[in-house]
C-alpha cells in the first residue's frame, strides 16, 4: 500500500507566479489535511478536506490560497501570486477516518519563491 | 485553547547519553490524542507514537520511552543510549476530540544533536 504521495518534491517559483501542490492520499483514505512549515518553525494546520468538500479552512490565509479535493484525482493546494513569505515546506496528510486521530504524512513539497 | 509547548529549542548530547525531550500541552477537552514525530535532516515526518488521553501507561519501544502525566499535562520523550542517527527535530502534537480530531496542533520542535 503506497503511502501519501506529494509532488513535486521541490518547486521554485518567481514572485507573482502560481504554485500548484498535489497530494494523493493513501488508498482508501478520504480525509486530507494540509500543513505548512515555515523555516525553523513547527507545522501549522491550514485546511481539512473530504472528497469534494472543504470541512475546515481556519488555517488558510484569506487571500491567494485555495484548496480542493475533487471526486477524482489528487488534492491540490494552489497559491496564486506567490510572495517570498510563501517559501516553506507544505505537508499533506491523510486518514481513513477522523476518530482515530491518526494522520499519515507525505514527504512534503518544498516551495522556494525567488 | 489548545497549545503545545516544547521549551527546549535545541539539545546537544554525546553518543550513549540519555536525553529527555519535554512536551507540555494545554486543552480543555477530556478526550484527545498526543503524538510525537521525528523530522530527520531529509525533511520527512516520521510517526513515533500516538497516545490517547485515557491511557496514562508509560510506553517503551526499544531505546525510546514516553512518560504521559495528565496531572502535569506533560508527555515527555526519552531516548536511552542516544545514537548519531537520532539527530533530528522532534515534534510533539495534540489532537482534540471536540475538534473531531481533525487537526494536529504542533509544538515548535526540539532539535537534537547527537555527536560521536
Amino acid at each position: 500500500n503506497a503511502g501519501v504521495m506529494q509532488n513535486p518534491r521541490h518547486l521554485v517559483r518567481r514572485r507573482g507566479q502560481e504554485a500548484r501542490l498535489r497530494c494523493s492520499p493513501m488508498k482508501g483514505h478520504s480525509h486530507v489535511y494540509w500543513y505548512r512549515q515555515l523555516p525553523e518553525e513547527g507545522l501549522k494546520f491550514m485546511v481539512y478536506l473530504q472528497k469534494e468538500n472543504i470541512i475546515d479552512e481556519s488555517g488558510m490565509p484569506k487571500e491567494r490560497f485555495s484548496a480542493e479535493f475533487p471526486k477524482e484525482g489528487p488534492s491540490i493546494l494552489r497559491i496564486q501570486q506567490v510572495v517570498r513569505g510563501d517559501s516553506a515546506a507544505y505537508f499533506c496528510a491523510s486518514s481513513p477516518t477522523t476518530s482515530s486521530g491518526e494522520q499519515y504524512f507525505g514527504p512534503g513539497t518544498r516551495l522556494t519563491v525567488t | 485553547a489548545q497549545k503545545v509547548t516544547q521549551a527546549q529549542t535545541e539539545i546537544s548530547v554525546v553518543e550513549k547519553e540519555d536525553v529527555t525531550l519535554d512536551c507540555v500541552y494545554e486543552t480543555r477537552d477530556t478526550t484527545y490524542y498526543l503524538f510525537w514525530y521525528k523530522q530527520p535532516p531529509s525533511g520527512e515526518l516520521v510517526f513515533l507514537i500516538r497516545r490517547n488521553s485515557f491511557d496514562e501507561q508509560n510506553e517503551i519501544s526499544g531505546r525510546y520511552s514516553w512518560n504521559f502525566q495528565k496531572s502535569t499535562s506533560s508527555f515527555n520523550f526519552t531516548i536511552t543510549a542516544s545514537q548519531v542517527v537520532d539527530s533530528a527535530v522532534y515534534f510533539c502534537a495534540l489532537s482534540e476530540g471536540r475538534a473531531g480530531f481533525q487537526k494536529l496542533v504542533f509544538g515548535t520542535g526540539t532539535r537534537l544533536l547527537v555527536s560521536p
